[in-house]
């Protein structure tokens, strides 16, 4: 079935450090891919999103680009905050494309400190 | 405008007791999803509903738990007869249709005892 393989954390930065974390997928088709983040504490919050190969989500200062040919959906941002501090997931659509029915990766724990 | 609410955002049950938990979704919002974050792992789905019906339940436990959306009124998740395993957060997240991105509440967090 499909599944999300995303790197394991912690993953401790310091403020302004370029930030990579890895996302890679398994699936039929080419279903729309999501990041979203999750604050202490809260709810997980959508980042951003790609519905097709090629595409590039951004948002915050954060990107990551749909790359069919590697099943891959990196995330990225070039100078981290301590603000950015947080759980961060890579999601795919599951069952009939429906962005309801999503199928998360483990997540990635991030802590910038200043 | 109020997100989606959920209560009560900590619950504690005994093993063999009941759990319901609720989720208001966006106002608006017909469109209501639960999921089940077990510790140290991603969220998985449990339920999709709209407005008094059952669209998808294949990530149900096929015992103990159900789900309703009724016309008037919060979303309910229900566990009966919790035990230890049912301890999670669990997430409510609503969307005005199948095609948007879903909004996600705080999380009701289930301690069974």
């Amino acid at each position: 079935g499909d599944s999300v393989t995303q790197m394991e954390g912690p993953v401790t930065l310091s403020e302004e450090a370029f930030l990579t974390i890895n996302c890679t997928y398994t699936a039929t088709g080419y279903p729309s891919l999501f990041w979203y983040v999750q604050y202490p504490g809260e709810g997980l919050q959508l980042l951003l999103k790609a519905t097709k190969a090629d595409d590039k989500g951004s948002n915050k200062g954060f990107e990551a680009t749909y790359r069919k040919e590697t099943t891959s959906f990196h995330l990225e941002k070039g100078s981290v905050q301590v603000s950015d501090s947080a759980v961060y997931f890579c999601a795919l659509a599951g069952r009939g494309g429906s962005q309801g029915n999503l199928i998360f990766g483990k997540g990635t724990k991030l802590s910038v400190k200043p | 405008n109020a997100g989606v609410m959920q209560n009560p955002r900590h619950l504690v049950r005994r093993r063999g007791q009941e759990a319901r938990l609720r989720c208001s979704p966006v106002k608006g919002h017909s469109h209501v999803y639960w999921y089940r974050q077990l510790p140290e792992e991603g969220l998985k789905f449990m339920v999709y509903l709209q407005k008094e019906n059952i669209i998808d339940e294949s990530g149900m436990p096929k015992e103990r738990f159900s789900a309703e959306f009724p016309k008037e009124g919060p979303s309910i998740l229900r566990i009966q007869q919790v035990v230890r395993g049912d301890s999670a957060a669990y997430f409510c997240a609503s969307s005005p249709d199948s095609n948007s991105p879903l909004h996600f509440g705080n999380g009701t967090r289930l301690t069974v005892t």
